[in-house]
């Protein structure tokens, strides 16, 4: 079993519709999960963090835990054409040292 | 301010040789990560320095070594390269370490091993 799960995609959503990516985790002891976002060709960019069980909104976007059930997701609201990436969820597993492990990504296309 | 920088940006080797990876973290971040990307799979961690010691290594072999200077830079060494280093390594800044700290990253070098 892997240590973050995603399924890989592609998802493809019409553009203004909601995008929902979801990710699973293994370890209980996690306390902080990540929604990174990659373009082709380039290095992740972290778009948000979430600590606390429940829902966090910035913009757009909201990521959404549930530490029960060792979920994470992220909805992205009235998508856009430049949504489209692989986003990348992560989770801190912290002993002594922030080792953060990545799941292999969701391939998002946004659709005209 | 300036985000993370990491030198070369494309590097190309070939089997057998030696390399080093530069990073230089966002100013007064203390902690820079090493992960390796290769294509369709998300980074792996390779090691963790704070403070100028390191945190943590991930599952690479000996082969890979790191080290975090004074002023809070990095360099990622590999020795002996195989064709399976090919990948894009990936500097990750952040304040500290912790349980809750965020991570940065800068644009990556692009290594070739041939």
């Amino acid at each position: 079993q892997k240590e973050v799960e995603q399924n890989s995609g592609p998802l493809s959503v019409p553009e203004g519709a909601i995008a929902s990516l979801n990710c699973t985790y293994s370890d209980r002891g996690s306390q902080s999960f990540f929604w990174y976002r990659q373009y082709s060709g380039k290095s992740p960019e972290l778009i948000m963090s979430i600590y606390s069980n429940g829902d966090k909104e910035d913009g757009r976007f909201t990521a959404q835990l549930n530490k029960a059930s060792q979920y994470v997701s992220l909805l992205i609201r009235d998508s856009q054409p430049s949504d489209s990436a692989t986003y990348l969820c992560a989770v801190n597993r912290y002993s002594s040292a922030s080792k953060i492990i990545f799941g292999s990504g969701t391939r998002l296309s946004i659709r005209p | 301010d300036a985000g993370v920088t990491q030198s070369p940006t494309h590097l190309i080797k070939t089997r057998g040789q030696h390399v080093t990876l530069r990073c230089s973290p966002i100013s007064g971040h203390k902690s820079v990560s090493w992960y390796q990307q290769v294509l369709g799979q998300g980074p792996q961690f390779i090691f963790q320095y704070y403070e100028k010691e390191e945190r943590g290594r991930g599952n690479f072999p000996d082969r890979f070594s790191a080290r975090q200077f004074p002023n809070y830079s990095s360099e990622l060494n590999v020795n002996a390269l195989l064709l399976g280093d090919s990948a894009l390594y990936l500097c990750a800044s952040s304040l500290i370490t912790s349980d809750y700290n965020e991570q940065f990253f800068g644009p990556g070098t692009r290594l070739t091993v041939l």
